[in-house]
């Protein structure tokens, strides 16, 4: 089982805001970062430390964290970020690394 | 701009070794972790371990009895051998280079920011 608890699959209207969530102890230590994962394909980073977006991603992309959640947020989704998101940071003894489940995004 | 280009055995049979090598391309290989990840079909990412270029290694304790990461600073190269497979261990297998964030001396950020084209291993008698 992993440290991190991601809701294993959320939807969205198209243009609308959705939020997807990661929970585990190791985030009240860490930031956790964002991964998109279309089929076929490595993971990309999308978020990551307090609330940056590597270059090349869009600015919709956003992240927070509370406690032991930390948040992805779409705004304004689009059809192309129908996709799969893993969260990931150090687990709770800060010597490995965890990703959580996975959370399937479907765009409607 | 950095790339991770890995290559291994696609096809084992169960108690086999596998063997993967990621090369780095461009960037600086030293200063930096670099970490393999699995993804058994249809399921989600799992931790495998990581490596630094002076060879400090952590793993995945589920599997750290049968993992070795090895890394080849010459090459810009590290490697990963999991003995023992069984089809549990059939995924795609990637290479990732690690970042991290210290703020006054404690890791608080940790990611991976460059990936490999993954290498899907089968293990099948």
């Amino acid at each position: 089982s992993s440290e991190l608890t991601q809701d294993p699959a959320v939807s969205v209207a198209l243009g609308q805001t959705v939020r997807i969530t990661c929970q585990g102890d190791s985030l009240r230590s860490y930031y956790a970062s964002w991964y998109q994962q279309k089929p076929g394909q490595a993971p990309v980073l999308v978020i990551y430390g307090k609330n940056n977006r590597p270059s090349g991603i869009p600015d919709r992309f956003s992240g927070s964290s509370s406690g032991n959640t930390a948040s992805l947020t779409i705004t304004g989704a689009q059809a192309e970020d129908e996709a799969d998101y893993y969260c990931n940071s150090r687990d709770s003894s800060g010597n490995h690394g965890v990703f959580g489940g996975g959370t399937k995004l479907t765009v409607l | 701009q950095v790339q991770l280009q890995q290559w291994g055995a696609g096809l084992l049979k169960p108690s086999e070794t596998l063997s993967l090598t990621c090369a780095v391309y461009g960037g600086s290989f030293s200063g930096y972790y670099w970490s393999w990840i699995r993804q058994p079909p249809g399921k989600g990412l799992e931790w495998i371990g990581e490596i630094n270029h002076s060879g400090s290694t952590n793993y995945n304790p589920s599997l750290k009895s049968r993992v070795t990461i090895s890394v080849d600073t010459s090459k810009n190269q590290f490697s990963l051998k999991l003995s023992s497979v069984t089809a549990a261990d059939t995924a795609v297998y990637y290479c990732a280079r690690v970042r991290i964030t210290m703020v006054r001396g404690v890791i608080k950020a940790y990611y991976f920011d460059y990936w490999g084209q993954g290498t899907l291993v089968t293990v099948s008698s």
